[in-house]
């Protein structure tokens, strides 16, 4: 089972900032939390991921919680195209790769 | 770079036949994830393939297979079709050590009549 609940659903006026918010309160001190997106039924896209400090790159910044029980994704100024199912994943940390989705939110942006 | 690729991107398939979907990693990655995507049951992890060997699997019966050549392309097999087994198949490639993000090609829609 997932590890993470996001709300269903969100909106987002255009050019204004979205903030995906994510909880994971059973989160293990190594583990990352992952954020992907997939717009309408392309293969997931990865944003960013982060461990316990806030991280940015090109597409979206990260901030995770102190007690890393929580964490929003914030992309700056949403744009039409940014319209996707946004998934947080919290990353079993052992050496494979596993992926576990849960039901992701889905972000309407609207003009 | 190019990405993850997947042949075919389409494919309709009757009950009781079976099925190959093709992917192609991300030059020098050598970990490639299988995933099925369903409106029901959403995005589940089917199996890993590292270095020819498959590494982790996920809860799905033994009609899907998979198997990863020395080139690190891999393949996925699906017997004996059922009508549940339509769905969007997905493939993701990492470097495939620890913690390395997992890239996803377009994906294989496989529809079984």
């Amino acid at each position: 089972d997932a590890k993470t609940t996001q709300p269903t659903s969100m909106d987002c006026a255009e050019g204004r900032a979205a903030n995906l918010p994510c909880n994971h309160s059973t989160i293990s001190g190594n583990e990352y939390v992952y954020w992907y997106r997939q717009i309408h039924s392309q293969g997931p896209q990865y944003i960013i991921h982060g461990l316990k400090n806030n991280e940015t790159n090109e597409m979206a910044s990260l901030i995770i919680t102190e007690d890393r029980k929580s964490s929003t994704l914030i992309l700056p100024h949403a744009t039409l195209r940014d319209t996707a199912v946004y998934y947080c994943i919290v990353r079993l940390l052992v050496d494979t790769d596993k992926l576990i989705f849960g039901t992701g939110t889905r972000l309407q942006v609207f003009p | 770079k190019a990405g993850v690729t997947q042949t075919p991107r389409y494919l309709i398939k009757t009950r009781g036949q079976q099925v190959t979907l093709s992917c192609s990693p991300i030059s020098g990655h050598r970990s490639v994830s299988w995933y099925q995507q369903t409106p029901g049951q959403g995005l589940q992890f089917l199996f890993e393939y590292f270095s020819e060997t498959q590494r982790n699997k996920g809860n799905f019966p033994g009609r899907f297979s998979g198997r990863q050549f020395s080139n690190s392309r891999s393949e996925m097999n699906v017997s004996t079709l059922e009508l549940g087994d339509s769905a969007l198949y997905l493939c993701a490639s990492s470097l495939g050590t620890s913690v390395e993000t997992q890239y996803f090609g377009p994906g294989t829609r496989l529809l079984v009549l």
